[in-house]
C-alpha cells in the first residue's frame, strides 16, 4: 500500500468515546488526506493536510479533529463517537505538483470502525 | 459490514470480454482524470490516468478515452479477467489538491 500504514485495522467502540486513527507514511508525501467510505456515498473527504500544522476542511467534517505534527504521521480524532460515524476510514497521501496538475492519491487499507 | 459495492451501478461480464466502464464528471474545467480499482476489502489503488489535453491513453490491458465535448470518461479492459472484479472509480481534479471522486461502477467477472 504504498508504504502507507493505518491503525488500528478494527475497532469497535461506544457511543461517547473518543477515538484517534492514525495514519503512517514513509513516502515523505507533502499531501495526506482522510476519507471515508459508506455504502451508497463513495468517498467522502473529512479533512486534508497539505504540510506539517497545515489542515483544511472536507465536506463532511463535522464531529472530526485532526492534526498533523510531523511529516508521516496523520491523525483523525472522532472527540465523540457517534453511530453515524461508523463506518470504514481510509488514509490517502499525494506527492502532488505545484499548480494542481498530477495529483495521484495513494491509499492506505483502511480501517473499519463501528460505534455502538 | 456492507460491502462498498452494494448500492452502485454493477456491469457483468463473461471472462474473455472486454468492459467498459463509464463515467461523467461536473466540471468543464477539470483538466486531469484517474481511475482507481477498490478491490473488497482494500483501499483504492491508481490504474491509469489521462490530461485533458489528451483524447486516449492506453496501459496494459487498459485504455481511458477522454471525451471533453460531453465530460464523459471512459475506461476500456480488454480480455476481462475474474481478477478485475472490483469496484472502479473515476476522480476529477482541477487544478488543486482535492480530487473530486466518482461514486463508482462494480464490475463482476463471471468465468
Amino acid at each position: 500500500d504504498a508504504g502507507i500504514t493505518q491503525s488500528p485495522r478494527h475497532k469497535v467502540t461506544e457511543t461517547g468515546t473518543p477515538v484517534t486513527l492514525r495514519c503512517h507514511q514513509t513516502e515523505n508525501h507533502r499531501y495526506m488526506y482522510w476519507y471515508r467510505q459508506d455504502p451508497g456515498h463513495g468517498l467522502r473527504l473529512i479533512h486534508y493536510s497539505y504540510g506539517v500544522k497545515d489542515t483544511d476542511k472536507g465536506e463532511v467534517s463535522d464531529g472530526y479533529s485532526v492534526s498533523r505534527s510531523k511529516t508521516e504521521d496523520f491523525l483523525l480524532t472522532l472527540e465523540s463517537a457517534t453511530s453515524s460515524q461508523t463506518s470504514v476510514y481510509f488514509c490517502a497521501i499525494s506527492e502532488a505538483t505545484s499548480g494542481g496538475g498530477k495529483n495521484i492519491q495513494y491509499f492506505g487499507a483502511g480501517t473499519r470502525l463501528s460505534v455502538l | 459490514g456492507e460491502s462498498v459495492g452494494l448500492h452502485l451501478p454493477t456491469l457483468s461480464v463473461q471472462e474473455g470480454d472486454n468492459s467498459i466502464i463509464n463515467c461523467a464528471y461536473s466540471n468543464s474545467a477539470s483538466d486531469y482524470f484517474i481511475w482507481y480499482k477498490q478491490e473488497s476489502g482494500k483501499g483504492p489503488q491508481f490504474i491509469i490516468d489521462i490530461r485533458s489535453n489528451m483524447d486516449k491513453r492506453q496501459g496494459q490491458r487498459v485504455t481511458v478515452l477522454l471525451n471533453k465535448t460531453v465530460k464523459h470518461l471512459s475506461l476500456q479492459i480488454a480480455a476481462t479477467q475474474p481478477g478485475d472484479s472490483a469496484v472502479y472509480f473515476c476522480a476529477e481534479n482541477r487544478k488543486s489538491y482535492i480530487p473530486t471522486f466518482g461514486r463508482g461502477t462494480s464490475l463482476i467477472v463471471h468465468p
